[in-house]
């Protein structure tokens, strides 16, 4: 019944690195986000995609990139950790539609500590 | 701007008792407002929205437009109900999510 997986759940990983999250949705959702978790500062959105080869800052893009060559996979891209992106990385996907039900699925989240 | 407020971190009640979980927005336009739910080693779910009036595990939350308020409401708590829940809105433009930086409820026996 997995719908939005998320290919890592922890992560440990050094300053400086490059780090690559994966999410894969089998849903044939269009729209796919992801978003950090923080104890007292809620979930943020740091990148969107509305379709294939497509991508949108969030509110917080600084420091990652994206990727989405396939309509499943959405790629989360660090490219030089730090210390500051020590977070929970949540995936969710979407289908949109005119009506807009716009419930987002979530993945289980990937834990990353940045040393 | 578009802004979500929890004003409550933690809330703290005892099973059978109400339970409000606080959530006021920002935003010019007509609103379309959601209840997400996290329970220990879960998902984020969706609980509820305001659009379809419904009532989820004894949970409701009305849209108060005057107030700029969705708080959601239990009339007697449980301790399956012990999670954390954020308040989120639809933002126009991209549609994307705006959510708050949550509440966690603790329902003791």
């Amino acid at each position: 019944d997995v719908k939005v997986t998320q290919s890592s759940r922890y992560l440990v990983k050094r300053t400086g690195e490059k780090v690559f999250l994966e999410c894969v949705q089998d849903m044939d959702h269009e729209n796919m986000f992801w978003y950090r978790q923080d104890p007292g500062l809620g979930l943020r959105l740091i990148y969107f995609s509305y379709d294939v080869k497509m991508k949108e800052k969030g509110d917080i893009p600084e420091g990652y990139s994206v990727s989405r060559e396939k309509k499943e996979r959405f790629s989360l891209i660090l490219e030089s950790a730090s210390t500051n992106q020590t977070s929970m990385y949540l995936c969710a996907s979407r289908q949109w539609t005119s009506s807009g039900a716009n419930v987002l699925t979530f993945g289980a989240g990937s834990r990353l500590t940045v040393l | 701007a578009q802004r979500v407020t929890q004003p409550e971190k933690l809330l703290s009640v005892f099973k059978g008792a109400p339970v409000e979980l606080k959530c006021n927005y920002s935003y010019s336009g007509s609103p379309e407002l959601f209840w997400y739910v996290q329970y220990s080693r879960q998902r984020l779910q969706l609980l509820l929205r305001h659009i379809s009036r419904e009532s989820i595990k004894g949970f409701t939350a009305d849209l108060n437009k005057g107030e700029t308020s969705f708080h959601l409401k239990k009339p007697f708590a449980q301790e399956e109900d012990s999670a954390m829940y954020y308040c989120a809105l639809l933002n126009s433009g991209y549609s994307t999510l705006t959510f708050g930086k949550g509440t966690m409820l603790l329902v003791s026996p």
